[in-house]
């Protein structure tokens, strides 16, 4: 199994551009989300979605839209691109709550990141 | 609201020596706490976890962490530190309001000399 495949592990952008941060994974997991790593302040939560066609808000959602037409794929687009937005991103996936009792407590998964630069 | 904080920034210890590495907690009724570890331009890899019953938790790479609920703590320990031990460490709680999304700590920075 690949785990949490993301793409691509670099990118720079100009302020105002868009783009689409790829994230997939191949372990049936029904849990995906999205956080942003900025030194100082760990890890922030963007998005997260609970299973195909659910998703919803994090802690830092502004400039930021997900979707989840599958249970494998979990795309972060940035509307339009600003300084601010420059950061690691992280996807992580793990079982659903719903799933078992146990699986509330299932670690997540990562992938290795993005590094977006933001001009 | 639930929240962990990580009080160092960066914790060195020389190698072969313990290494303790803090966190606390605040949370609204019983906590389920977990530590992951980040190694360089990698992403998070799960350490442990405690969700309840003993307050002494064993997890990968020998790694151990203990639950102190009347000081809030979830402090890891290892009893005798590597250099490849050296990383950025997290801690994180489970939000229970919040479809139970983990909030992460700032991170401490470990650095294992020889």
């Amino acid at each position: 199994n690949a785990g949490v495949t993301q793409t691509p592990k670099f990118q720079v952008l100009k302020t105002g551009q868009s783009m689409t941060l790829q994230c997939a994974q191949d372990m049936n997991h029904e849990y995906m989300s999205w956080y942003r790593q900025d030194p100082g302040m760990g890890l922030r939560l963007i998005h997260y979605s609970v299973g195909a066609g659910i998703t919803d808000q994090g802690e830092v959602p502004n400039g930021y839209n997900v979707s989840r037409s599958t249970t494998e794929d979990f795309p972060l687009r940035l509307l339009s691109a600003a300084p601010s937005q420059t950061s690691v991103y992280f996807c992580a996936s793990s079982y659903d709550r719903r799933q078992a009792r146990d699986s509330y407590n299932s670690p997540l998964h990562f992938g290795n990141g993005t590094r977006l630069t933001v001009t | 609201a639930q929240s962990v904080a990580q009080p160092e920034d960066q914790v060195n210890v020389a190698e072969g020596n313990p290494l303790t590495v803090k966190c606390t907690y605040s949370v609204s009724g019983n906590p389920y706490l977990f530590w992951y570890v980040q190694y360089p331009n990698r992403g998070l890899q799960f350490l442990l976890k405690y969700i309840t019953g003993d307050n002494l938790v064993k997890g990968s790479y020998g790694f151990e962490a203990e639950f102190n609920k009347s000081q809030t703590s979830f402090h890891l320990k290892k009893p005798s530190a590597l250099v490849s031990d050296s990383a950025l460490y997290f801690c994180a709680v489970r939000d229970r309001g919040s479809q139970g999304n983990l909030i992460f700590g700032k991170g401490t920075k470990l650095s294992v000399k020889p």
